[in-house]
């Protein structure tokens, strides 16, 4: 089976700089993703890591340490519009589906 | 880029009727759909995942007479809740996986997902 556990709240100040962390067991590991979700919204794509380092894009990078079973979302420069729920999913290759496992999400408040 | 579309975006049934909700590639063809369910405050959960032309594959504490899946062609799948009930008011989403590629990215692609309301 797969584990994957993340914070469930967390809150931050507009401008400044946030990491959600996220751990995760899973076998036949193929790639960890971050997707932000708004409230009654669908998620939406963020970042993807497949081998160790760091993925930068804007305002948001994303970390992975697979020996770790370790990734973590930074959030640079935060704006009000920022704050949503920030889902964490694993995607095995085990079943040969290459379905997405979601961990429960971590649900952002940016205050001015 | 591409598009998913769910419809409809909304639909509130009584008790005891079926609801069909339709899940959409627009610009590409899906060879696999991924029905989740997200109730209020959690994650999203896979319910089944399901290849064109073939049975989709439930996962584990998923009825599959009571959820219906078809994949009839390779932009568009439904769900069909049968005998709805209360409990399964929630937020349902597709994702629809582009070509057979294993280790692209952006292979996932969400709708906007499906508020169902059970009365």
């Amino acid at each position: 089976g797969q584990n994957i556990d993340q914070p469930t709240e967390m809150t931050a100040t507009e401008g400044a700089i946030v990491q959600i962390n996220c751990t995760y067991q899973t076998s036949g590991f193929n790639g960890l993703f971050w997707y932000q979700q708004h409230a009654g919204e669908a998620p939406t794509f963020l970042s993807y890591n497949v081998l160790d380092g760091l993925e930068e894009k804007g305002r948001f990078s994303s970390f992975l340490s697979r020996s770790k079973g370790y990734s973590y979302l930074l959030l640079k420069e935060l704006q009000m519009k920022d704050s949503a729920s920030y889902l964490c999913a694993v995607r095995s290759m085990d079943t040969g589906r290459r379905a997405l496992t979601f961990g429960s999400g971590t649900r952002l408040q940016v205050q001015p | 880029g591409a598009v998913v579309s769910q419809h409809p975006s909304r639909v509130i049934c009584k008790s005891g009727t079926s609801v069909k909700i339709e899940c959409r590639s627009l610009d590409f063809q899906a060879t696999t759909m991924f029905w989740y369910r997200q109730f209020p405050k959690q994650s999203l959960m896979l319910m089944a995942t399901s290849n064109e032309g073939s049975k989709a594959t439930y996962e584990q504490g998923v009825e599959k007479d009571k959820f219906l899946i078809n994949h009839a062609s390779l932009t568009l799948s439904t769900l069909t809740v049968t005998s709805a009930h209360p409990e399964d008011s929630s937020f349902y989403i597709c994702s629809a996986r582009r070509g057979t590629s294993g280790s692209v990215a952006y292979e996932q692609y969400f709708g906007p997902g499906t508020r169902l309301t059970v009365t």
